[in-house]
């Protein structure tokens, strides 16, 4: 078990420009959840996949942003046309599809910062 | 509106002390909740699940209440230790995803 990892761990970009994300699970979990967090909250759910299927996403959620899962293994957000209040850490986590109750994995996270 | 409330403040309290942290939650009807850990910069950390027909939980120094009527979940942590600073998050399982409260800073000093 390697865990869930991210990258990058941090991103600085411009307002205006596009950014990709890539997160790759723990190996034998089947479902991927992105989460956005901003600093004093807690993570808010963005979308999720199992496999490579997009189950649900957010209605909060800009239509600058998507997600793709496109083997079943790792998944990569972008967000396209960044704004400031894009900011935040983006948290990835994984978990076994065997419960809906499955405990999250979760990797530490990029952080984006939209200058 | 749903909504999720954890302690805003920060807990501060001694070593040895039994830590008590509360997750109140409204307009939902979860199966079960879950509690994570946060150290700053990082991910979090699954702790503790309990489900709906379960009263209570516990591991090492680690208890976990669920009272679905009063809609409040409340962590305890006993013997508390200096490394048990903390931001601890309440999730509430809503059909495959989990919800999080905005949690609750302990910090347990020497």
């Amino acid at each position: 078990d390697t865990g869930v990892s991210q990258d990058p761990r941090h991103k600085i970009t411009k307002r205006g420009q596009n950014v990709t994300f890539r997160c790759d699970p723990i190996s034998e979990h089947n479902r991927l959840y992105w989460y956005r967090q901003t600093l004093g909250q807690g993570p808010e759910f963005l979308t999720y996949f199992q496999n490579e299927a997009q189950l649900e996403k957010s209605r909060l959620l800009s239509d600058r942003f998507s997600a793709e899962r496109p083997k079943g293994s790792f998944s990569t957000l972008e967000i396209q046309r960044t704004e400031q209040g894009d900011s935040a850490m983006y948290l990835c986590a994984s978990s076994l599809a065997g419960g809906d109750n499955s405990p999250l994995h979760f990797g530490n996270g990029t952080r984006l910062t939209v200058t | 509106s749903q909504k999720i409330e954890q302690n805003s403040e920060a807990l501060n309290i001694q070593e040895g002390k039994t830590a008590t942290l509360t997750c109140n939650y409204t307009n939902y009807s979860p199966a079960y909740l879950q509690w994570y850990r946060q150290d700053p910069g990082r991910g979090p950390v699954f702790l503790l699940l309990i489900r709906e027909n379960e009263k209570e939980k516990r591991k090492e120094r680690l208890k976990v209440t669920f009272d679905t009527t009063l809609k409040q979940s409340l962590f305890h942590i006993t013997a508390s230790q200096p490394a048990d600073s903390a931001t601890y998050l309440c999730a509430l399982g809503q059909g495959g995803k989990l919800i999080f409260g905005q949690g609750t800073e302990l910090s347990v000093k020497p």
